[in-house]
């Protein structure tokens, strides 16, 4: 089963602006991890953050971690017409991760 | 260095035939992952190899699909008899270890018909 829920499932923004996506989860973890699809593509990885970390940085991205209420956010800034995919959140216990569906993003010229 | 290879990319076939997709991963990752993502969802593990040893394959089905990573680096995973469910994309994975970042590779488009 899929334990990450993203939201919202559909986001379109226009280029330039931050876009905001965000992922609640049931059980505890080990680590949550962003992925980006391109469509027809495999998964790229993102960003990892551990369950001791709040908060981390990668370019223009950040992800942030709250294990209190079992939820991550990322946020991407300054969008660009190459950011338009879909973007899971993947938590991760001893040896496994679990996806969500997804939030499919659209930038808009 | 060169990422995980799958091949074929695109496969149709008729519903009850057999198919088989490949994958080798990235050099060195002892750990190697199929997934299948079906369209709007996101992916999900059907089989977890740790080397050439079977991890986790909870999720697989079993009466109609096996995989298989004899020597510890490329895998096959086949599917026989395909039914309609199952056109998807499969995707294979790799990293050094488990809890680790994954590696995809592009992955197979499946369509029964």
């Amino acid at each position: 089963s899929q334990q990450g829920e993203e939201d919202p499932q559909a986001l379109s923004i226009q280029e330039g602006e931050n876009a905001t996506m965000n992922c609640s989860y049931k059980t505890s973890i080990n680590n949550l991890q962003w992925y980006r699809q391109n469509s027809g593509r495999g998964l790229v990885h993102l960003i990892l953050i551990r369950s001791n970390e709040r908060e981390k940085h990668s370019g223009r991205l950040r992800v942030t971690l709250d294990t209190s209420k079992k939820s991550s956010s990322l946020l991407i800034t300054a969008s660009r017409a190459a950011d338009t995919a879909s973007y899971f959140c993947a938590t991760g216990n001893d040896y496994k991760l679990s996806f969500g569906a997804g939030t499919t993003v659209t930038v808009r010229a | 260095e060169a990422g995980v290879a799958q091949s074929p990319r695109y496969k149709i076939i008729e519903k009850r035939q057999s198919v088989a997709f490949w994958c080798n991963p990235i050099s060195g990752h002892a750990t190697l992952y199929w997934y299948q993502q079906i369209l709007g969802q996101g992916p999900k593990l059907l089989i977890q190899f740790q080397n050439n040893g079977v991890v986790d394959d909870s999720q697989l089905p079993k009466d109609r699909f096996s995989a298989e990573r004899l020597k510890g680096v490329d895998s096959t995973l086949k599917i026989q008899p395909a039914k309609l469910e199952d056109s998807a994309v499969y995707l294979c994975a790799s990293s050094p270890s488990t809890k680790e970042t994954q590696y995809f590779g592009p992955g197979t488009r499946l369509l029964v018909l």
